[in-house]
């Protein structure tokens, strides 16, 4: 059984600061990582994803990815309250033929003005 | 920009009646996807499709469930008789191709009375 955890918040912190969401994965097997955003009522979003350790820059996003450890994050910089929503870790395994993601329960993040 | 397009957006059926969602993939994508999200819940797979054919599938997706592409474009999600849990959002995804992201279409909200 494939398991992604996350803390599901709500996670909450000033409107500037620095939000940092984090995920573990159960397989091993997973070798790209997909962070997506997902408003109320909405569907997911893609935000960015990685594949490589270490760290990955998008913008106001930073993925880093540490493989031994089974363990991806996400950190937000200079949060806004448009960024108030719930992220979705969705580790990938490429072996998969289907590719579908596994989802993990998203944590709920509340940037407060 | 393409995206993907479901209908209908809501979906009221009582129990034991047949529901077709539908979905329209982006055009040159290759990879189709069933997830649902009943409400505050995680993400779901139910099953992928490549090739005119189910290339992977979840417990979740049991007899009562099966897809199809009819016509090239369409790509359909059919439950033939509905429990009060099948209620859930039902989300549409697609992908050119196994090493890209996953974009995912508004969804459709079915309640099973």
């Amino acid at each position: 059984q494939k398991e992604v955890e996350q803390n599901s918040g709500p996670l909450s912190v000033p409107e500037g600061a620095i939000a940092s969401l984090n995920c573990t994965y159960s397989d091993r097997g997973s070798q790209s990582f997909f962070w997506y955003r997902q408003y109320s009522g909405k569907s997911p979003e893609l935000i960015m994803f990685i594949y490589s350790n270490g760290d990955k820059e998008d913008g106001r996003f930073t993925a880093q990815l540490n493989k031994a450890s089974q363990y991806v994050s996400l950190l937000i910089r200079d949060s806004q309250p448009s960024d108030s929503a719930t992220y979705l870790c969705a580790p990938r395994q490429r072996d998969n033929y289907g590719q579908n993601f596994v989802f993990g329960p998203g944590t709920r993040l509340s940037v407060l003005p | 920009e393409p995206e993907v397009t479901q209908t209908p957006s809501h979906q009221v059926t009582q129990m034991g009646q047949e529901v077709i969602l539908r979905c329209v993939p982006i055009s040159n994508h290759l990879y189709f996807y069933w997830y649902r999200q009943i409400l505050g819940q995680k993400v779901e797979f139910l099953v992928s499709f490549y090739n005119n054919e189910i290339s992977e599938k979840s417990e979740i997706f049991d007899d009562q469930f099966s897809v199809e592409r009819p016509d090239g474009s369409n790509f359909t999600l059919k439950i033939r008789s509905t429990k009060l849990e099948d209620s859930a959002m039902y989300f549409c995804a697609s992908t050119p191709g196994l090493a890209y992201e996953q974009y995912f279409g508004p969804g459709t909200r079915l309640t099973v009375t």
